[in-house]
């Protein structure tokens, strides 16, 4: 399956503090890209990275890309509360439809 | 502000009824657009490739006599779910490309069936 495979599932930690999370896959991606998704909301594109691309920054968001291990990761610097919600990698097949992850949830206690 | 519009974004319904879904995307055209489904504390499910003038592609296990998805316009996509059962409940979530960009989503559709 071409499906990313997330971990942690759950993770909980304290406003201030570091997340990371990691999507391996399986097959070889055009691009991979990170979404967050509030409980019950649609998805919220966070950065897209490309298969020739290493590191991409978007504000407190860095997101690597290792093709040679075939994962990714997904770092958030000085949470927030407001960072609770889910996170999904999601690969792009060269159709251009999506194929998610399993998530991550998040939870930042203030 | 949102590229894609999705309507409804709540929805009761009675077994046994239809209930249609529409996916918009507002300022470029769309020659495919995707359904995906899902259950609570689960991943979205891609259920189908909803491809303007031309039939939809579903994928394995999604029964495409039960979600009816037209794609008229290259602006417009619905999905209708028909005979619906308790068992469709979920969250319903389309997406479009605009070419040469990441995928919009729409704000998603809860779909309750009583």
């Amino acid at each position: 399956s071409q499906q990313g495979e997330e971990d942690p599932q759950a993770l909980s930690i304290q406003e201030g503090e570091n997340a990371t999370m990691n999507c391996s896959y399986k097959t070889s991606i055009n691009n991979l890209q990170w979404y967050r998704q509030n409980s019950g909301r649609g998805l919220v594109h966070l950065i897209l990275i490309r298969s020739n691309e290493r590191e991409k920054h978007s504000g407190r968001l860095r997101v690597t890309l290792d093709t040679s291990k075939k994962s990714s990761s997904l770092l958030i610097t000085a949470s927030r509360a407001a960072d609770t919600a889910s996170y999904f990698c999601a690969l792009t097949s060269n159709t251009g439809k999506l194929i998610f992850g399993q998530g991550t949830t998040l939870q930042v206690k203030p | 502000g949102a590229v894609v519009s999705q309507h409804p974004s709540r929805v009761i319904c009675k077994s046994g009824t239809s209930v249609k879904i529409e996916c918009r995307s507002l300022d470029f055209q769309a020659t495919t657009m995707f359904w995906y489904r899902q259950f609570p504390k689960q991943s979205l499910m891609l259920m189908a490739t909803s491809n303007e003038g031309s039939k939809a592609t579903y994928e394995q296990g999604v029964e495409k006599d039960k979600f009816l998805i037209n794609h008229a316009s290259l602006t417009l996509s619905t999905l209708t779910v028909t005979s619906a059962h308790p068992e469709d409940s979920s969250f319903y979530i389309c997406s479009a490309n605009r070419k040469g960009t990441e995928a919009f989503f729409g704000q998603g559709t809860r779909l309750t069936v009583v």
